[in-house]
């Protein structure tokens, strides 16, 4: 059964403090892992995909990274905009024909003024 | 290019009640997803459409919610009757055909159940 779990659940910055989120997975071979930021009140919305291990995808002060086992989301001088709760998900190679997607249970990240 | 519309937005109900939410997903998107997600909680699949075809709905509490697909384009998400515990916000989402594609998500249906 494909898993994915995230660290920490929360995370409280300062503003212009920088740090990662963890995104550990575990599949029977990965097709694609997404990251997406959630507002309160709002669906999902997409961020990235990374498809391979050594991808790196970069959006104003985000970056995320991917190796076999793990995804991180850098946040780089994060401002009070960038509080959100960040979800990673992932996709199996084995999803029988069919793009499933298992989500994580995300951080929820606040930044201080 | 519009995105994936749901309503409605809001819905209180009594518990053994019964309501329906619908979702129009992105034109030309051929896979529909209904998610379940209980605050605090990451996003969890309900159900998942190809066309208007079911591929996965292990996840779904038959006894109590339905979902259907008509035409392969609009969904409707039906629970009878409502529990407590089925207080969430029910997520719709679509995507098209292609591994690794963009799943995009609408605003979501918040249910309270009383």
């Amino acid at each position: 059964e494909d898993q994915v779990t995230q660290s920490p659940e929360a995370l409280r910055l300062q503003e212009g403090e920088s740090s990662s989120l963890n995104c550990s997975y575990t599949v029977s071979g990965l097709r694609g892992l997404f990251w997406y930021r959630q507002d309160p009140g709002k669906g999902p919305e997409f961020l990235f995909t990374l498809y391979s291990a050594g991808e790196e995808k970069e959006k104003e002060r985000l970056k995320a990274t991917l190796t076999k086992k793990e995804s991180f989301l850098h946040i780089t001088a994060p401002k009070p905009e960038d509080s959100a709760t960040y979800l990673c998900a992932v996709q199996p190679m084995n999803s029988g024909g069919y793009q499933k997607v298992t989500f994580g249970t995300g951080t929820k990240l606040q930044v201080i003024p | 290019e519009a995105g994936v519309a749901q309503s409605p937005r809001y819905k209180i109900i009594e518990k053994r009640q019964s309501v329906a939410f619908w979702c129009n997903p992105i034109s030309g998107h051929a896979t529909l997803y209904w998610y379940q997600q209980i605050l605090g909680q990451g996003p969890k699949l309900l159900i998942q459409f190809q066309n208007n075809g079911v591929v996965d709905d292990s996840q779904l509490p038959k006894d109590r919610f339905s979902a259907e697909r008509l035409k392969g384009v609009d969904s409707t998400l039906k629970i009878q009757p409502a529990k407590l515990e089925d207080s969430a916000v029910y997520l719709c989402a679509s995507t098209a055909t292609g591994f690794g594609n963009t799943i995009y998500f609408g605003e979501g249906s918040w249910l309270t159940v009383v």
